[in-house]
């Protein structure tokens, strides 16, 4: 099956300065990447996905990027805030959907 | 609509005993999963259906049992409760296959004693 790993398991960060965490898969099957943020005793919640077909998405502060040679696919904060302080998680999709160990970012003020 | 629901919210077993953690979702939603949440581990994809009457093991199956008999509900078993089975559970669904956005019930806290 599927194998997420995710990197690094640790972020602190200024407020205002970027963030970015790294994930590689191994089905190069996988055609479906999300990225979820959960805040300490919440559910898991998508902010932003990729697909295969796509290189880049932006939304807002959030960017996503895929290199699906290389198999791997990252998620850029930039202008941190205070409350994107939480646990992000990669995921990729092929039959099924597996996650990344997680990030736990910390962004101070 | 509900959204995905899950009950109960807090559960504390004793080794041995049996239990149904339900879930149910409202959106009409053909794939449905359940994934367990360790500290460190992520989530872990534990059984999930691509619809009614077809379910398939996920990463850490056992232990656990599925079925889905409507689109509905997809409640996930634990046949005989051990304290590795201490964890948070999620039921999770998405229109058709995992290709699109899970959408997470609240949760279950289960302790195994």
């Amino acid at each position: 099956g599927e194998n997420v790993e995710q990197h690094p398991s640790t972020l602190s960060v200024q407020e205002g300065d970027s963030a970015v965490i790294k994930c590689t898969y191994s089905d190069s099957a996988s055609n479906y990447f999300p990225w979820y943020k959960q805040e300490l005793g919440k559910r898991p919640q998508l902010i932003i996905d990729i697909r295969s077909n796509v290189g880049e998405k932006k939304d807002q502060r959030i960017a996503v990027t895929l290199n699906k040679t290389a198999k791997h696919f990252s998620l850029h904060i930039t202008e941190t805030q205070p409350e994107d302080s939480a646990v992000y998680f990669c995921a990729a999709s092929s039959n099924d959907m597996r996650f990344g160990a997680g990030t736990r970012l910390t962004v101070k003020p | 609509n509900a959204g995905v629901t899950q009950t109960p919210k807090f559960q504390v077993l004793k080794t041995g005993q049996s239990m149904t953690l339900q879930c149910a979702q409202d959106m009409n939603h053909e794939y449905m999963s359940w994934y367990r949440q360790d500290p460190g581990m992520g989530l872990r994809l534990i059984h999930y259906s691509v619809g009614a009457g077809i379910t398939d093991q996920g990463e850490v199956p056992n232990g656990y049992n599925v079925s889905r008999s409507t689109t509905e509900d997809f409640p996930l078993r634990l046949l005989s409760a051990a304290p590795s089975q201490t964890s948070v559970y999620f039921c999770a669904s998405s229109y058709q296959a995992p290709y699109n956005e899970q959408f997470f019930g609240p949760g279950t806290r289960l302790t195994v004693l």
